[in-house]
């Protein structure tokens, strides 16, 4: 069964400074995506980053890089110089490519950035 | 390019009651997703459309949830009868080709059953 953990329900960070939002994940396919999505308090779902079991490098996409490690099945996101917009709900999820797109998520984590 | 939409983005009824939610992909998505998130609980799939046809619709709880996306565009999903227990937040994505694609989220859809 796919299941996503992310142990920090809460997380404060100030702002400028770099953090890391934790994410396991347990999976007995080879073959998956894991995704973070960024959810502030209007509600809506921002994708920000992708990595794929087979990539080689971790994935960065501006201010958010993923580090991967897969033998750990560890995802987690690092957010390098926070911002105060940063503050939001980050959500890691995980697909099974062979499971026809089916997202599972794990129960988020609420990130305040303090000034 | 316009995101995935959902309408309404608020809705309160009172148990018994029928609704129905709308999402629209982004344009030239063949995939579709439904998801919800319950107060407090992570975030489930529901179903998900390839065009038309219900690819997986595994994450429906019941018979009371009817998904549909008549002519591979526009989903709807109808809750009847509502229960208090199907309060939460609706959320649709879409992704372009294929299910390895990234998923695209809409802005959800809060549900309140009274």
């Amino acid at each position: 069964a796919q299941k996503i953990t992310q142990t920090q329900p809460g997380m404060f960070v100030q702002e400028k400074e770099a953090v890391t939002l934790d994410c396991t994940y347990d999976t007995s396919d080879p073959s998956y995506g894991l995704f973070w999505y960024k959810q502030p308090s209007s509600g809506e779902m921002i994708f920000l980053i992708y990595q794929g079991s087979y990539d080689q490098q971790n994935a960065t996409e501006g201010r958010y890089s993923l580090n991967f490690q897969k033998a750990r099945k560890s995802a987690n996101l690092v957010i390098s110089a926070s911002q105060l917009g940063d503050s939001a709900m980050y959500f890691c999820a995980m697909r099974h490519n062979t499971n026809a797109g089916k997202s599972t998520f794990g129960d988020g984590t609420t990130l305040t950035v303090k000034p | 390019e316009a995101g995935v939409t959902q309408f309404p983005s608020h809705s309160v009824i009172e148990k018994g009651q029928t609704v129905t939610l709308r999402c629209d992909p982004i344009s030239g998505h063949d995939n579709l997703y439904w998801y919800r998130r319950v107060m407090g609980k992570e975030i489930k799939f529901l179903l998900h459309f390839v065009k038309e046809s219900k690819q997986d619709e595994s994450g429906m709880p019941n018979n009371r949830f009817l998904a549909e996306r008549t002519g591979g565009t526009y989903s709807t999903l109808k809750v009847q009868p509502a229960e208090l227990e199907d309060s939460g937040v609706y959320f649709c994505a879409s992704s372009p080709r294929t299910a390895t694609d990234t998923q695209y989220f809409g802005p959800g859809t809060r549900l309140t059953v009274l």
